[in-house]
Order: structure tokens, then sequence, then C-alpha cells
């Protein structure tokens, strides 16, 4: 079954240390996305890669970075630089629509906590 | 930014009754997508619901957009408790590309009791 597979569900990360949420999808979509994921609240862009080798930053960049090197992989770095990393991470992908919206596609999530 | 307001927060029903959820937005759009997360789950699409769409359905989902107000309505008739999740609609902008940026709102909890 196609899908988004988001990993590791659970991650611990000590003071100063970088930590990499990995995200696969067989979808062969063109779009994927990072959302953060605080309690109570909906969710807030911090990545998006339109087609590989190129990404944007979305509203909240600051202390995480990724990459797209591969269509089906974008993985999301939490640097030591983002000093409340402790939430909810979601990958989602969407197909590239030529100018129509599409439904976006979520993996299972990844709960960064902090030791 | 939160373009999209949901009502209620929470909601709390017995199986069989109806649900509606309100969503309210700021500034013009051209789609409106609703989802559902249970507990610890990513997101699910459940129905897309274009700028010049007034209604549209899916199953026991109906979903009501006014531009006018700038606000649509997700309705969930003869709920079941399986229904129990947070529901969020998420405003559509586009930017560069085609591609789709989705504005979430902070969702309304809705549990079903048997």
């Amino acid at each position: 079954d196609g899908g988004i597979t988001q990993s590791p569900k659970y991650l611990f990360r000590k003071e100063g240390q970088n930590v990499t949420l990995s995200c696969e999808q067989n979808l062969n979509h063109d779009a994927m996305y990072w959302y953060r994921q605080d309690p109570g609240q909906g969710l807030r862009l911090i990545y998006y890669s339109q087609i590989v080798n190129d990404f944007q930053k979305g509203d909240i960049a600051e202390g995480y970075s990724v990459s797209r090197e591969k269509k089906e992989s974008f993985p999301l770095t939490v640097t030591s630089a983002q000093k409340n990393p402790t939430a909810f991470y979601l990958c989602a992908s969407s197909r590239s629509t030529g100018g129509l919206s599409q439904p976006q596609h979520f993996g299972d999530g990844t709960r960064l906590s902090i030791l | 930014s939160q373009q999209g307001e949901e009502d209620p927060q929470a909601l709390s029903i017995q199986e069989g009754e109806n649900a509606t959820m309100n969503c309210s937005y700021k500034t013009s759009i051209n789609n409106l997508q609703w989802y559902r997360q249970n507990s610890g789950r990513g997101l699910v699409h459940l129905i897309l619901i274009r700028s010049n769409e007034r209604e549209k359905h899916s199953g026991r989902l109906r979903v009501t957009l006014d531009t006018s107000k700038k606000s649509s309505s997700l309705l969930i008739t003869a709920s079941r408790a399986a229904d129990t999740a947070s529901y969020f609609c998420a405003t559509d902008l586009f930017f560069s590309g085609g591609y789709n940026k989705l504005i979430f709102g902070a969702g309304t909890r809705l549990a079903v009791h048997p």
C-alpha cells in the first residue's frame, strides 16, 4: 500500500544535540512538507519542498534544516539552535497540481522530547 | 499565522446524534479542506471544497462553504464512537509553482459516547 512512513515514532534529544527525523513516501508525490504540532493546537509549517534539490522555509523554520536529495525522502534535522523542540512532528506529501489544490497525505508522526 | 478558527473547541455527543463543527477564516481563499486526526496519529483528509462550490457530501459528511461570510461547516450525521477525533479545517493558499500551502486552525475535539 502506498503511504508515508515516519521514523522513529518517539525520539529523545539531549542538550546540544542535533537529531534527524525520517520521512519516506512511495506515493510518487512531488511536494513534501514538515509540520510541527503543539498540544491543543493546529499545525505550523516548518519547511516544504516542491521538487528534488529544492526546498523553502515555512512559518517556523528557525532551528530546523532539511534536505531533498531523492523524491521519496525529506528528512528533518532539529538542531541545537531550536530551544523548544518538544512537539509532535508530522510529514506530509501531495501531488503537483498545475494550479489546482490537492489533499495532503500525512505520516503518523514523530514525538520528540527533551531528556 | 492562523487563518482558520474552529468552533466549538470541544464537542461531546451521544452516538447517533449529529455533530456540527464550524470554521471561520480571515482572508480570501482558493479552497478549504477538512482533516481528521485520531489521538497520536497523523491527519487524514476528509473533504476538499473549492471556492466556487457551496456544498459537498462524502458518506455521512457534509461540508458547506460560504465565501461571503468566510466560513465553512462540517456536519457528521448519525455519529459513531469511531468518529471520536479532532477535526481541523485548513485554508488553502497558493504559493509559486502551483503548490498548495495549508494554514490550519486549532481544531475541534469531538467525543462521541456509546
